[in-house]
């Protein structure tokens, strides 16, 4: 069966750090990887998605990055965090089929002090 | 630009009773499809139903069915004989491209 792992849980990192949160997805080959912050009242936003290695396309510019090193790794960075970066986020993964269902990871729940 | 509409950030319901949750959404596309996903206390995003935008027919899950009509890009989610469980954010997404997109979300209480 397929599995979604993300981590850390919980992160508090100060103003101007660096941020790297990882995501791995088990059990399925090729699938498309996405990231979402999730903000009060605001839903969840894609930040990056992935269809394959090396391929990742933005929604919205900002502070952060993405990166695909491997085909089930999927990384979330920041060079230096802003303390609007703060929140809550997500990994998901969907096979590459169109109209499968996104699978979620626990998510991060990030705050920039 | 994709977007999804959830027009109630609160929604009550009675245990035992019926309630619906509102979603329209706005796109060009003729091949999309819907879903609905449930977040609960615990931030676990858990897929409750999803809906083909090429079927006319309305999706239903046990107590969960919505009411799909592609003409208005109206998606709407009815959960009957609401349970404790059921609290939680509710979030209406809709799916083209290789891309979800989310509503703001529903927060449902239910009232024993």
């Amino acid at each position: 069966s397929q599995t979604i792992h993300q981590w850390p849980a919980t992160l508090v990192q100060p103003v101007g750090s660096p941020l790297s949160l990882e995501c791995t997805v088990e059990g399925t080959s090729n699938p498309n990887l996405y990231w979402y912050r999730q903000a009060a009242g605001r839903g969840l936003q894609l930040l990056f998605y992935s269809v394959g290695i090396g391929q990742i396309s933005s929604e919205v510019p900002q502070n952060l990055s993405a990166s695909r090193p491997q085909d089930r790794q999927f990384i979330l960075s920041s060079k230096k965090l802003l303390l609007s970066d703060s929140g809550f986020y997500l990994c998901a993964w969907s096979v590459s089929i169109g109209g499968a269902e996104a699978f979620f990871g626990q998510g991060t729940r990030l705050t920039v002090v | 630009a994709q977007t999804v509409t959830q027009s109630q950030p609160e929604m009550s319901v009675q245990e035992a009773e019926t309630v619906t949750l509102s979603c329209t959404y706005d796109t060009s596309e003729s091949d999309y499809y819907l879903f609905w996903y449930k977040q609960p206390p615990s931030r676990q995003m858990i897929l409750v139903i999803r809906q083909e935008a090429y079927k006319q027919q309305n999706a239903t899950e046990n107590r969960f069915s919505v009411n799909f009509q592609k003409a208005a890009k109206s998606f709407s989610l009815k959960i009957s004989d609401s349970q404790l469980g059921d609290a939680a954010m509710y979030f209406c997404a809709y799916y083209t491209g290789n891309q979800f997109y989310f509503g703001t979300g529903t927060s449902l209480t239910v009232i024993p």
